[in-house]
């Protein structure tokens, strides 16, 4: 079955980097574009970017371009988010979810970032 | 960037009922508008994909319509297990866009 495994959850100053990683298992993971969302605690969801785990290309939203930083290893099947220069508006759920068709059919549990000085 | 609005952001409902939840792309987004439902401390749910079609898995009583600039999602015969907020995306262009999400409360 297809599983999303990301990693656990972080606490971070101001400043700092964090890089959240998603483990994919149950498919072939080069197949399918992976996403990063995010959500602020008692909010929305908002896009981050995408991956395609084939080539390792990537689209980054204007939001974060320049902080966001999105790799990823064939050969453990694993994408990673990297968000640096980190502020306390970034405390959120990062999820990973896997596109396929129009629609993301498989997300992550999420990882709780918090930034806290 | 195409902005996603969706309405109401919140309603009050009970089993049974018919729930109706718009969205609507500040330009056409052709069918690639998705519905998640989202319940406390879990990640979405996708329910409806390309405007109309059901994700496996999901009980009939979802249902999406639509296409351009307008979409609807709806719920008939809402049960115990669907009070949750329920967000639309497209995926026309990059970034890609949610609507703020509509929360369903039970009335």
């Amino acid at each position: 079955q297809v599983q999303l495994e990301q990693s656990g959850a972080e606490v971070k100053k101001p400043g700092a980097s964090v890089k959240v990683s998603c483990k994919a298992s149950g498919y072939t993971f080069t197949t399918y574009y992976m996403h990063w969302v995010r959500q602020a605690p008692g909010q929305g969801l908002e896009w981050m970017g995408v991956i395609n785990p084939s080539g390792g290309s990537t689209h980054y939203s204007q939001n974060f371009q320049g902080r966001v930083t999105m790799t990823r290893d064939t050969s453990t099947s694993t994408v990673y988010m990297e968000l640096s220069s980190l502020r306390s508006e970034d405390t959120a759920v990062y999820y990973c979810a896997r596109r396929k068709n129009s629609g993301f059919d498989y997300w992550g549990q999420g990882t709780l970032v918090t930034v806290s000085s | 960037d195409i902005q996603m609005t969706q309405s109401p952001s919140s309603l009050s409902a009970s089993v049974g009922d018919r729930v109706t939840i718009t969205c609507r792309s500040s330009q056409s987004i052709s069918n690639y508008l998705n519905w998640y439902q989202q319940k406390p401390g879990k990640p979405p749910n996708l329910l409806i994909y390309a405007a109309s079609s059901l994700q496996s898995g999901v009980p009939s009583r979802f249902s999406g319509s639509g296409s351009g600039t307008g979409f609807t999602l709806t719920i008939n015969s809402l049960q115990p297990e669907d009070f949750a907020t329920y967000y639309c995306q497209q995926t026309y262009s990059i970034p890609l866009t949610f609507g703020g999400g509509t929360k369903v409360e039970i009335k």
